[in-house]
């Protein structure tokens, strides 16, 4: 079982809407999460970290954890095609997921 | 702009070959991780570099070697080079932290093996 899981996708929803992506992890260690996002040749960006059970909000992005269920997601509202990329998970211990790739239609 | 640069950007090898790939970390930061990334994958862990020594490696053969030098900066090197080493290697520097560890990536190094 890889350390961080997502779907690879290719996830696709309408501008205006709510994209929602997941990770799960199989180190209940693992106590700090982080997405980044990465375009099309470019290298990965921080978006958002998390390390408290629960949600945070940061502008149009969402990021919840739940450590019971070793469960990360990432909720974008509002998409925008801007946000087409791949959007990777990756614990405190720079495990990176294999990353989702969201495509938001115009 | 992260702080962390690259270099070369990009690089054709021929195999067999061997190769240095080159990171700046960013101003203050202790810790370098080393990534392969093939295409339509997720950044793969090389090795990680803490204090000059390193700190961690992932499934990766001896022939994948680095350097982390006192100013922070650090070196990739791989010899023997195979056609599936073609892939973008990114460099991050973090801070290491109790709290979290915040990496921050260079723009990547396209290493192409013909």
């Amino acid at each position: 079982q890889k350390e961080v899981e997502q779907n690879s996708g290719p996830l696709s929803v309408p501008e205006g809407a709510i994209a929602s992506l997941n990770c799960t992890y199989s180190d209940r260690g693992s106590q700090s999460f982080f997405w980044y996002r990465q375009y099309s040749g470019k290298s990965p960006e921080l978006i958002m970290f998390i390390y408290s059970n629960g949600d945070k909000e940061d502008g149009r992005f969402t990021a919840q954890l739940n450590k019971a269920s070793q469960y990360v997601s990432l909720l974008i509202r509002d998409s925008q095609p801007s946000d087409s990329a791949t959007y990777l998970c990756v614990s405190r211990a720079l495990t990176f997921g294999s990353g989702t790739r969201l495509q938001v239609q115009p | 702009e992260t702080g962390v640069t690259q270099s070369p950007t990009h690089l054709i090898k021929t195999r067999g070959q061997q190769v240095t790939l080159r990171c700046s970390s960013q101003s203050g930061h202790n810790t370098v991780s080393w990534y392969q990334q093939a295409l339509g994958q997720g950044p793969q862990f090389i090795f990680q570099y803490y204090r000059e020594e390193e700190n961690g490696r992932g499934n990766f053969p001896p022939r994948f070697s680095g350097l982390q030098f006192p100013n922070y900066s650090s070196e990739l090197n791989v010899n023997a080079l195979e056609l599936d080493d073609s892939a973008l290697y990114l460099c991050a520097s973090s801070l290491v932290t109790t709290a979290n560890t915040e990496a921050f990536f260079g723009q990547g190094t396209r290493l192409t093996v013909v």
